[in-house]
């Protein structure tokens, strides 16, 4: 019973295409976060949410939207995708700070 | 702002050796401090936590140690294996703070 899961692993798309990318956690944590993890392997925060609001959104470009229409849910909805999009995404979750955070198996997006 | 400083790698070992990753860390108030690890094409699992200064953190033979007054939370293995290779990350995370604060990883390897 996997406790984040995302979805798809793999994504691979065309330079303008618009793709989601899905996140549900079954632990109950009010928390969850989207971290984008470059080809250095350097993990950066994207964006926070806390009982599904809004409370951290680290310079993304607009054509990144997260939404999460429940505590247990927070999806990444990117427009007009670009190469320098390509990279791994993240979903993790946490009780609340500062505890430790639960991470999805990630998303390998490649734009071509 | 808070940050997490690590060594840089990529570090190279034969079986059995003894591994020490360093890791400190600036933070304005109390932070929990965590290592993470990943295992190729896989997400990040948590290896060791501490919430509090001089805790110690163990599993799997890693061993970390909460040092308030040198800012550091290293993490040491006494014998590696070859199923220890992967990325170590150090992160932290403060209670006034939505988010996880990654240093830039450390790839490890280890032959047999």
């Amino acid at each position: 019973d996997t406790a984040v899961s995302q979805t798809p692993k793999y994504l691979v798309t065309q330079m303008g295409n618009d793709k989601s990318i899905k996140c549900e956690q079954n632990l109950g944590h009010d928390t969850m976060y989207w971290y984008k993890q470059d080809s250095k392997k350097f993990l950066k925060i994207m964006f926070s949410y806390n009982n599904k609001e809004l409370i951290i959104n680290e310079t993304v470009p607009n054509r990144f939207s997260p939404k999460s229409p429940d505590k247990a849910h927070l999806n990444l909805h990117i427009n007009s995708l670009e190469l320098g999009d390509s990279a791994v995404y993240f979903c993790a979750s946490a009780p609340r700070p500062p505890r430790e955070a639960f991470f999805g198996q990630g998303t390998r997006l490649t734009v071509v | 702002g808070n940050s997490v400083t690590q060594m840089e790698g990529p570090v190279t070992l034969s079986e059995e050796a003894f591994l020490t990753i360093n890791c400190t860390y600036t933070a304005t108030g109390y932070p929990s401090l965590f290592w993470y690890v990943q295992y190729p094409g896989e997400g990040l699992q948590l290896l060791l936590k501490a919430t509090k200064a001089d805790d110690k953190g163990s599993n799997k033979g890693f061993e970390a140690t909460y040092r308030k007054e040198t800012t550091s939370f290293h993490l040491e293995k006494g014998s590696v294996q070859v199923s220890d290779s992967a990325v170590y990350f150090c992160a932290l995370s403060d209670p006034d703070d939505y988010k996880l604060s990654f240093g830039a990883g450390t790839t490890v390897t280890v032959r047999a």
